[in-house]
């Protein structure tokens, strides 16, 4: 699985837009983006996946470059509940159980 | 609807103790994991099993036994506890469809002294 790269951390103020940046320079054309958050010490919580088009759901939106070698989590109205830290994973999908390597993450701290 | 429980959720031994972290699912997924995380890391994957009767190791299996006993519930196995296992571990279920993601338990607090 390719390897991704975050920031260690970021702030936000509530009610504005939430742009957290992941670099995963080594993507194969098979390698999904999945993005996933832990709040507190809670288990994680998927958020969204993409493979090559932008995403959007309920809770956020993916924009993955042309290029594919990064991509970019889009929370629109950030609320203090989505302080959390953010995980950025690239996974073929399918592959051997759907397993998932986590990295760092980014630590987001949403300021009132 | 319960999704994935963890027990027990807090647990304290003493080096060289046994015991089994228990994780059953509701959702009647395929694939079953075990993870671990330790103090302001992320996640290391232990175990996974993706179908009842089969599991593979992950990143960090050494000290650990995994038991998938049906398709709801795969165990994780502490023969000898060190303190280096002390960590929160979490197990996790997805269904076998390529994009399927994973719902996670609440986690299982352990501390070896």
């Amino acid at each position: 699985d390719a390897k991704t790269t975050q920031p260690p951390s970021m702030d936000c103020a509530e009610g504005r837009a939430a742009n957290l940046p992941c670099n995963h320079s080594t993507i194969s054309g098979n390698e999904y983006v999945y993005w996933y958050r832990q709040i507190h010490s809670q288990g994680p919580q998927y958020i969204i996946h993409g493979l090559k088009n932008n995403e959007t759901n309920e809770m956020a939106s993916l924009i993955i470059t042309e290029d594919r070698k990064s991509s970019t989590l889009i929370l629109p109205h950030a609320t203090l509940r989505d302080t959390a830290v953010y995980y950025c994973i690239v996974r073929v999908a399918g592959a051997a159980g759907n397993k998932l390597t986590f990295g760092g993450g980014t630590r987001v701290l949403v300021k009132p | 609807n319960a999704g994935v429980t963890q027990t027990p959720k807090f647990q304290v031994l003493k080096t060289g103790q046994s015991m089994t972290l228990q994780c059953a699912q509701d959702m009647n997924h395929n694939s079953m994991y075990w993870y671990r995380q330790d103090p302001g890391m992320g996640l290391r994957l232990i175990y996974y099993s993706a179908s009842e009767g089969t599991t593979d190791k992950g990143e960090v299996p050494n000290g650990y036994n995994v038991s998938r006993l049906n398709k709801r519930e795969f165990s994780l196995r502490l023969e000898s506890a060190a303190p280096s296992q002390t960590s929160v571990y979490f197990c996790a279920s997805s269904e076998n469809v390529p994009t399927g993601e994973l719902f996670f338990g609440e986690g299982s607090r352990l501390t070896v002294l």
